[in-house]
């Protein structure tokens, strides 16, 4: 079993949609950090939580501590955020990764 | 914020040559880097971690021969794949603890590396 699952693995979706991409894990962390992969294979970092929520744009990171679960939301989709998104999480001395979720908005 | 620029982003070589790839912290010091490698449709992996000044610790199953590993300043990370095959071909990836951030992470834009 991963240490970090991300649900789905695939996501299609209408322009304009909210999406929503899930990720749990099973290990004590310090840190959350959600990923974009683009596909030509740039990584782009988006968010890191500890706590709470973080918003920045159109995108909504939540984590739930004791639940061990985070979300990644995109409100009012767009073909610009097809991509593949990561989940990692840090415990102190190392990273896990989930296997991305991949996106495709379809205009 | 903290940057770390990574370079090469893409790089063709041929069977048996050696490719370095760089790894640098803006405006900020990288004492620790961490040297990722992703295969297609799988999750990054973590193939070794540099400290500035020291040797580099590998994680099990990589070979120190072939991914050499080198943090010479507190400002660069190399990664030099040695006489590459074409099953080497892969996406590396790195990331260094930003200080003052809280204990986050910056992470390289990454390297898709195609041996031919």
């Amino acid at each position: 079993k991963n240490e970090v699952e991300q649900s789905p693995q695939n996501l299609t979706a209408q322009e304009g949609e909210f999406i929503t991409i899930n990720c749990s894990y099973s290990v004590g962390i310090s840190a959350l950090h959600w990923l974009q992969q683009h596909p030509g294979g740039g990584i782009v970092s988006l968010f890191m939580l500890s706590s709470g929520k973080k918003k920045h744009g159109r995108l909504i990171a939540t984590i739930n501590i004791q639940e061990k679960h985070s979300s990644l939301h995109i409100t009012a989709s767009h073909p610009r955020d097809s991509a593949v998104y990561i989940c990692a999480v840090h415990t102190g001395n190392q990273f896990y990764f989930g296997t991305g979720t991949s996106l495709t908005v379809i205009p | 914020g903290a940057v770390v620029s990574q370079h090469p982003s893409r790089v063709i070589c041929k069977s048996g040559t050696s490719v370095k790839i760089e790894c640098r912290s803006l405006d900020f010091q990288a004492t620790t880097m961490f040297w990722y490698r992703q295969f297609p449709k799988k999750s990054l992996m973590l193939m070794a971690t540099s400290n500035e000044g020291s040797k580099a610790t590998y994680e099990q199953g990589v070979e120190k021969d072939k991914f050499l590993i080198n943090h010479a300043s507190l400002t660069l990370s190399t990664l030099t794949v040695t006489s590459a095959h074409p099953e080497d071909s892969s996406f590396y990836i790195c990331s260094a603890p930003t200080q003052g951030s809280g204990g986050g992470y910056t992470f390289g834009s990454g390297t898709r590396l195609t041996v031919v």
